[in-house]
């Protein structure tokens, strides 16, 4: 079954604008961690928050997890046309040692 | 950074054939590997987790004799699509853990199956 679950499922942005993405999940986590995938391709890892971390940082990325109420967002500041993918959350559950993704947010970022 | 090969990127084969796909992390050793299963425009669905020297863990819905696993070594793990149908067209990707939580992806396989 799927964990999380991001919203927007889809997001079309200007280049220059910001993107923010969300991710809610239903039990308890290790670690959240946000992945990119280019249409046909393999996912890249972005950015790994842990349970106990509330903010973290990576170039124009910043994610933020709030344990207390399940979900996580990424912000992709001064998005570029070359940001144009999919971006997956997914969560590292307490009791499984399995990770498990959410449907996605689709954005496009027009130039 | 890390690096999985996954091989082949794409399969086309007849109904009632088996496939392999091949997962290899080329500079690490992974004790645990994911294989997951995507449709056009969906997420990734997890369909077992592969640990080295035992057997596979599959998820619910997951036909174990229809997609064996075989994680033979710390750098090694197959997929093996039995008596492939037209239904199981799709895109498999693997994953492979080396301990610090991170994923590290293959770029995928895809199968189509006439």
């Amino acid at each position: 079954s799927q964990q999380g679950e991001e919203d927007p499922q889809a997001l079309s942005i200007q280049e220059g604008e910001n993107a923010t993405m969300n991710c809610s999940y239903k039990t308890s986590i290790n670690n959240l961690q946000w992945y990119r995938q280019n249409s046909g391709r393999g996912l890249v890892h972005l950015i790994l928050i842990r349970s106990n971390e509330r903010e973290k940082h990576s170039g124009r990325l910043r994610v933020t997890l709030d344990t207390s109420k399940k979900s996580s967002s990424l912000l992709i500041t001064a998005s570029r046309a070359a940001d144009t993918a999919s971006y997956f959350c997914a969560t590292d559950e307490t009791s499984y040692d399995k990770v498990i993704f959410g449907p996605g947010t689709s954005l496009s970022v027009i130039p | 950074g890390a690096v999985v090969s996954q091989h082949p990127s794409w399969v086309i084969c007849k109904s009632g054939t088996s496939v392999k796909i091949e997962c290899r992390s080329l500079d690490f050793q992974a004790t645990t590997m994911f294989w997951y299963r995507q449709f056009p425009k969906q997420s990734l669905m997890l369909m077992a987790t592969s640990n080295e020297g035992s057997k596979a863990t599959y998820e619910q819905g997951v036909e174990k004799d229809k997609f064996l696993i075989n994680h033979a070594s710390l750098t090694l793990s197959t997929l093996t699509v039995t008596s492939a149908h037209p239904e199981d067209s799709s895109f498999y990707i693997c994953s492979a853990d080396r301990g610090t939580g991170e994923l590290f992806f293959g770029e995928g396989s895809r199968l189509t199956v006439l």
